[in-house]
């Protein structure tokens, strides 16, 4: 239950193009979904995240949105760059006992070709 | 302001070995968090130290301990080490509190087990 299913395992897209990350939970007591974003030899870094109070929110070229009902988030990546090539993992976060417990999705490599 | 930083970046290390890395949480941070990521994987979630007390950890054995100083500094152990252990550890720190509050990584430890 305590699972984030991430997909697609890779992402081949065209620069300019949209590229659409999907992930999906089960555990209604998640609360807050990051999106993080890791290049080659480097930490994750938070990206743009969501409450699920919210279907949608848009940062930049980023927008994540929020499907509470089937329990489905995803990320939209507008005018996709070749400097956006990287992994990227969905996250899902619950508060247990005071502290904030994050569960990550196995990644998504995305490649952007010019 | 620097952000979170680990030490040692690559180390190699024998099985059966023990190894200790150590992590300084962004400042003004007062939790620390570890995880291990296996390559292609996502992080997987080892422990978190707040007050200098472990306050939850995931499903890693008992050989994997850790500390945290006054300063909020930690340090992750692990004992007996196995060929499996091979992975990049990141320590993760945020503010205490519910979900929502930023959780930032540091670059991360780079561990082979030969």
């Amino acid at each position: 239950q305590q699972q984030v299913k991430q997909s697609p395992q890779s992402l081949i897209v065209q620069k300019g193009g949209i590229s659409i990350i999907n992930c999906a939970y089960e555990n209604t007591a998640f609360d807050y979904f990051p999106w993080y974003q890791q290049f080659p030899g480097k930490g994750p870094a938070l990206l743009i995240a969501i409450r699920p109070d919210v279907s949608e929110k848009k940062e930049g070229r980023f927008t994540i949105s929020f499907n509470k009902s089937a329990k489905q988030f995803s990320l939209h990546i507008m005018d996709s760059q070749p400097g956006d090539s990287a992994t990227y993992f969905c996250a899902a976060s619950t508060p247990v006992g005071g502290y904030q417990k994050v569960t990550f999705g196995t990644g998504t490599k995305l490649q952007v070709i010019p | 302001d620097a952000g979170v930083t680990q030490s040692p970046t690559h180390l190699i290390k024998t099985r059966g070995q023990q190894v200790t890395l150590r992590c300084s949480p962004k400042s003004g941070h007062d939790t620390v968090s570890w995880y291990q990521q296996a390559l292609g994987q996502g992080p997987q979630f080892i422990f978190q130290y707040y007050e200098e007390e472990e306050r939850q950890r995931g499903n890693f054995p008992d050989r994997f301990s850790g500390h945290q100083f006054p300063n909020y500094s930690s340090e992750l152990n692990v004992n007996a080490l196995l060929l499996g252990d091979s992975a990049l550890y990141l320590c993760a720190s945020s503010l205490s509190g519910g979900s929502g509050n930023t959780i930032y990584f540091g670059e991360g430890s780079w561990l082979t087990v030969v």
